[in-house]
């Protein structure tokens, strides 16, 4: 079974700094895809970024990026510049690589707050 | 917003009585999971319905079951309710061969009394 832990329950930020959220995980398998997945108050969970496991370069989407290290099974996620949009709890995740769709499996999450 | 749908958005029950939970997958999308987050948790998940079939169950008792309709959407039916069942009800579509994205409705807040 897979498991995805996020060791930082909270973490502030001030606007227009730099924060990195960790994640490790644990699994057997090989080909999979890992998620940061951002929960704001309205509770929707939004998709942030996703990375390719057989993919060595590391994944970006504007201010977010992603530090994936297979060999270490760790996947932490940068926001750079960071706006008061950016309060949310963030959740990473693992989805195993299947020909059909697999389930999601979370982290605890990290509640991230960015003050003015 | 994504398209997913779900409703009621908050309700209230009693232990030991039944609940019904809808969602509405986003257009196109043939495939819906369910999660449960507890309060300060994780999303953990529940099951998943393909082509109007489970087609992949989490660690949760068969009193947690579920349907697909044609239009794919689908329902959660929780019986005997318990106090711990008290959680955040997350809904997920997503559609098979077309990607990994699952897109996730704003959920229902169910509490157990």
């Amino acid at each position: 079974a897979q498991t995805v832990t996020q060791s930082q329950p909270e973490m502030s930020v001030q606007e227009a700094e730099t924060v990195t959220l960790s994640c490790t995980y644990d699994t057997s398998e090989n080909n999979y895809y890992l998620f940061w997945y951002k929960q704001p108050p309205s509770r929707q969970m939004i998709l942030v970024i996703r990375q390719e496991a057989y993919k060595q370069q590391n994944a970006t989407e504007n201010r977010f990026s992603v530090n994936f290290q297979k060999a270490a099974k760790s996947f932490s996620l940068k926001i750079s510049d960071s706006q008061l949009g950016d309060t949310a709890m963030y959740f990473c995740a693992f989805m195993k690589l299947f020909s059909g769709n697999t389930p999601l499996v979370f982290g605890k999450g990290t509640r991230l707050s960015v003050i003015a | 917003e994504t398209g997913v749908t779900q409703s009621p958005t908050h309700l209230i029950k009693t232990r030991g009585q039944q609940v019904t939970l809808r969602c509405s997958s986003q257009s196109g999308h043939n495939t819906v999971s369910w999660y449960q987050q507890a309060l300060g948790q994780g999303p953990q998940f529940i099951f998943q319905y393909y082509r109007e079939e489970e087609n992949g169950r989490g660690n949760f008792p068969p009193r947690f079951s579920g349907l697909q309709f044609p239009n794919y959407s689908s329902e959660l039916n929780v019986n005997a309710l318990e106090l711990d069942d008290s959680a955040l009800y997350l809904c997920a579509s997503s559609l098979v061969g077309g990607g990994t994205e699952a897109f996730f409705g704003q959920g229902t807040r169910l509490t157990v009394v």
